[in-house]
């Protein structure tokens, strides 16, 4: 049972940003969102994660809207290196510790 | 330094035959997590590992699966008598403390079943 609604698809010309939505209407208010995006043949890699306020590092920006049921993942200026797969995730103590990936969204960076 | 190592990267194996697949989580950390991923799909739980102890296996999908970790760091994930449908790429994640903090993935073992 998916708890977050991607997507499936996206583009983005290289140099622009890429802004990621997911949707998580039924989030709990001690459940944080994570993002992890997979790029062809590795593992999951972390990107960022955020409970209430807008969260910002190297990687990406993450913006929560003020009811929390949905979120933006920002890459600035993405890259062809960008090209993956990103999964929205929500996770915490009432969803224990087993991450729900779902289907996540394909990002294709064109140049 | 050092993140979650996965070896072997690539098991061809035949059906029938048992394999082992091994995990190598950051130094230190305390959790560790199994998850299958189908081609196409994303990751599904299999197992998860506080040190020695088994906390959740309910996602192991049948006792042909088994993982253990028995000195709290090193897992080892066994498939016994493969079947087809047992291909696909197997990660593993370790987080620092409980369950509830980031995971970090290794790069996966993919499994093929012929």
């Amino acid at each position: 049972d998916a708890k977050t609604t991607q997507p499936t698809s996206m583009d983005c010309a290289e140099g622009r940003a890429a802004n990621l939505p997911c949707n998580h209407s039924t989030i709990s208010g001690n459940e944080y969102v994570y993002w992890y995006r997979q790029i062809h043949s590795q593992g999951p890699q972390y990107i960022i994660h955020g409970l209430k306020n807008n969260e910002t590092n190297e990687m990406a920006s993450l913006i929560i809207t003020e009811d929390r049921k949905s979120s933006t993942l920002i890459l600035p200026h993405a890259t062809l290196r960008d090209t993956a797969v990103y999964y929205c995730i929500v996770s915490g103590l009432n969803s224990g510790y087993a991450l729900n990936f779902g289907k996540g969204t394909s990002l294709l960076v064109t140049p | 330094g050092a993140g979650v190592s996965q070896s072997p990267r690539y098991k061809v194996a035949k059906r029938g035959q048992d394999v082992a697949l091994r995990c190598d989580p950051i130094s230190g950390h305390v959790s560790l997590f199994w998850y299958q991923q189908a081609l196409g799909q994303g990751p599904e739980f299999l197992t998860y590992f506080q040190n020695e102890a088994q906390l959740d296996k309910s996602g192991l999908p049948s006792d042909r699966f088994f993982a253990e970790r028995p000195e709290g760091s090193v897992s080892t994930l066994k498939i016994q008598r493969t079947q087809q449908e047992d291909s696909a790429v197997y990660l593993c994640a370790s987080s620092f403390l409980d369950g509830q903090e980031t995971q970090y993935f290794g790069p996966g073992t993919r499994l093929l079943v012929l």
